[in-house]
């Protein structure tokens, strides 16, 4: 079964400071890599998602992830944050096996970024 | 783009009652979509896979007497949580594949209260 670990489960920062939130999963087979974010009630939005090719994946709101293969490891990334940026991130792996598919998520990281 | 809608987005009810939810994807056809509880300050939790045509699959823990699962057409899924109780209370959301694309794209999510 897989599984998927976020490091960081609440950061704070000031706004203009750089971002790394942490990312681990564990299976051996295909998987595709996504980040989430859920803004304050509003529900899950796509960041950014890693099918095949760069291992460097360019999202929206000038998000970005670095697949590395060999740390098993999904690493979000923004150079720099804005006050806008508070919310709550969730890392996803699916794991695809055949014609079956798996999501499952990471416990979530709250950004709190202070003006 | 894909947009998925839940009804209701939130309910209030008395424990012993049953609470139906229902999930639609609006602009796609699913054969498969996923519903997820969420409690505070927690990830979401995959409950089962709701398949068009044929019996749910329930993860393991999830009591499917408990939370029936119907996936009457191509474009709606219904959760209906019988006999809910107070421990019942959390987000319920589900999502939906988009064939071809392999993204999952989720609805607003629904608020249980059992009183």
């Amino acid at each position: 079964a897989q599984s998927v670990s976020q490091h960081n489960h609440h950061v704070i920062l000031s706004e203009a400071a750089s971002l790394e939130l942490g990312c681990n999963y564990s299976y051996g087979g295909t998987v595709n890599l996504f980040w989430y974010v859920q803004y304050p009630g509003q529900h899950l939005q796509l960041l950014l998602k890693y099918f095949s090719g760069d291992p460097l994946v360019k999202g929206i709101k000038g998000f970005e992830a670095e697949f590395i293969k060999s740390k098993f490891s999904f690493n979000l990334r923004k150079p720099s944050v804005q006050w806008s940026d508070t919310a709550e991130y969730f890392c996803a792996v699916n794991a695809r096996s055949g014609g079956y598919q798996k999501v499952t998520f990471g416990i979530g990281t709250k950004l709190q970024v202070i003006p | 783009g894909a947009v998925v809608s839940q009804h209701p987005s939130w309910v209030i009810c008395k424990s012993g009652t049953s609470v139906k939810i229902e999930c639609r994807s609006l602009d796609f056809q699913a054969t498969t979509m996923f519903w997820y509880r969420q409690f505070p300050k927690q990830s979401l939790m995959l409950m089962a896979t709701s398949n068009e045509g044929s019996k749910a699959t329930y993860e393991q823990g999830v009591e499917k007497d408990k939370f029936l699962i119907n996936h009457a057409s191509l474009t709606l899924s219904t959760l209906t949580v019988t006999s809910a109780h107070p421990e019942d209370s959390s987000f319920y959301i589900c999502s939906a594949p988009l064939l071809g694309v392999d993204e999952q794209f989720f609805g607003p999510g629904t608020r249980l209260t059992v009183l």
